[in-house]
This record gives C-alpha cells, sequence and structure tokens, in this order.
C-alpha cells in the first residue's frame, strides 16, 4: 500500500503566485522525496530530505518535513506555467523500498 | 549517459496477445524497478532487481506478468496472454541504492490493450 497521500488533489493557480502541496504519511520514515511528472512523461527528481531534517531548498522550491505530524510540505515560489506537472512525494523507511504518494496536479495559468 | 531507455513508446494490443516491454537502465545503477500508473491505483511498484535479481515481486498483479533481467543493462515486462485492465503506463527506473537516493525514470511505454 503506498504510505504518502498528497492534498490538495488539484491545485490551479495564476503564474506568479506560490504553490503549497501537502503529503501526509502514516509511519516513521528515513528520507522523503519529491517528484515532478510532467504529461506523458516519467518522473523526475526534485528534493530529498532526510527524517534529521526540517527544511530544505533548491531554487524556488522550499520543502518541510515535521516528523512529530509525519507531514511534508513542497512550496513553489514565484510559480511559472512550466511549473505545470503532477507532483509526488515518495517515502522510505528502514531499508524498504519507497512508496508513492497518489500526486498533487498543478495547474498554472499564465 | 542516455538515461532510462525504454521501448515501445507505446503498445496497442489485442486482448489475449503477448507483451513485452523493454528497459535499459543507467550503466552502474545497481536496481532497476518496474512500476505501473493508472488513474485509479497511481503508481504502483511491481517488482525490482538488484544487480540483476529479482528481490521482491509481490507487486506484480498477476502470473500472467513476468519480468526479467538478463544482464546488468536490460531487462523485459511480459504479460502474457493481456488483458484491457492492464492498460496502463509502464515505467522502468534504475538508481545506485534501493533508498536515500533518487530513482531515475525512463519515458514510460503507454500500453493499451483491446
Amino acid at each position: 500500500s503506498q504510505q504518502g497521500e498528497e492534498d490538495p488533489q488539484a491545485l490551479s493557480i495564476q503564474e506568479g503566485e506560490n504553490a503549497t502541496m501537502n503529503c501526509s504519511y502514516k509511519t516513521s520514515i528515513n528520507n522523503l522525496q519529491w517528484y515532478r511528472q510532467n504529461s506523458g512523461r516519467g518522473l523526475v527528481h526534485l528534493i530529498l530530505i532526510r527524517s534529521n531534517e526540517r527544511e530544505k531548498h533548491s531554487g524556488r522550491l522550499r520543502v518541510t518535513l515535521d516528523t512529530s505530524k509525519k507531514s511534508s510540505s513542497l512550496l513553489i515560489t514565484a510559480s511559472r506555467a512550466a511549473d505545470t506537472a503532477s507532483y509526488f512525494c515518495a517515502t522510505d523507511a528502514s531499508g524498504n523500498q519507497f512508496y508513492f504518494g497518489t500526486g498533487t496536479s498543478l495547474t498554472v495559468i499564465p | 549517459d542516455a538515461g532510462v531507455i525504454q521501448s515501445p513508446r507505446h503498445e496497442v494490443t489485442e486482448m489475449g496477445q503477448e507483451v513485452t516491454l523493454r528497459c535499459k537502465p543507467i550503466s552502474g545503477h545497481d536496481y532497476l524497478f518496474w512500476y505501473r500508473q493508472t488513474m485509479m491505483r497511481g503508481l504502483e511498484l511491481l517488482i525490482y532487481f538488484n544487480n540483476n535479481v529479482p528481490i521482491d515481486d509481490s507487486g506484480m498483479p498477476e502470473d500472467r506478468f513476468s519480468a526479467k533481467m538478463p544482464n546488468a543493462s536490460f531487462s523485459t515486462l511480459k504479460i502474457q496472454p493481456s488483458e484491457p485492465r492492464d492498460s496502463a503506463v509502464y515505467f522502468c527506473a534504475s538508481s545506485l541504492a534501493l533508498v536515500g537516493v533518487e530513482q531515475y525514470f525512463g519515458p514510460g511505454t503507454r500500453l493499451t490493450v483491446t
């Protein structure tokens, strides 16, 4: 079964606005990753955050991890039309393979 | 490296036919994963290999599905006989380790079984 569940399922914003999507999971994890999937393409890794980290940045991306709440958030600042895609979180725990969530579909309107 | 390569990109077949999907992982990656993606079930892990050896095939839906990795640079996923409910996008991914590192995905094979 999948560990992560993204929220919201779909998000539509205007170009230039910030987009925030959340991921909740059920059991303790070692690492959490975020991936992007453009329509008709494979998933592309965005960022990895370890369980002992609370926040990580990469360009316009900011990821937070709250292990006490078993949740993570992905913030995309100053969104662009090219950010339109589905975003997935993936979690792994203690040597097991990781599981992908159900994804958030982001639409950025030019 | 060209990344993970999958073929064919699209496959349309009739129910009952055999389907073979192919994958070439990134050179040097010890792990290879096969996923299936549908609207209803999302992204499901079917099977993964470590150093060409199948480690966990618990995600393979039925005996109609089989996967092989005869060498470090090639893997196949076979469905025989195919059914309409097998219609999905099948992804292959590879990585340096099982967890804690990113997986590199291929472009996927869109399978339609009529």
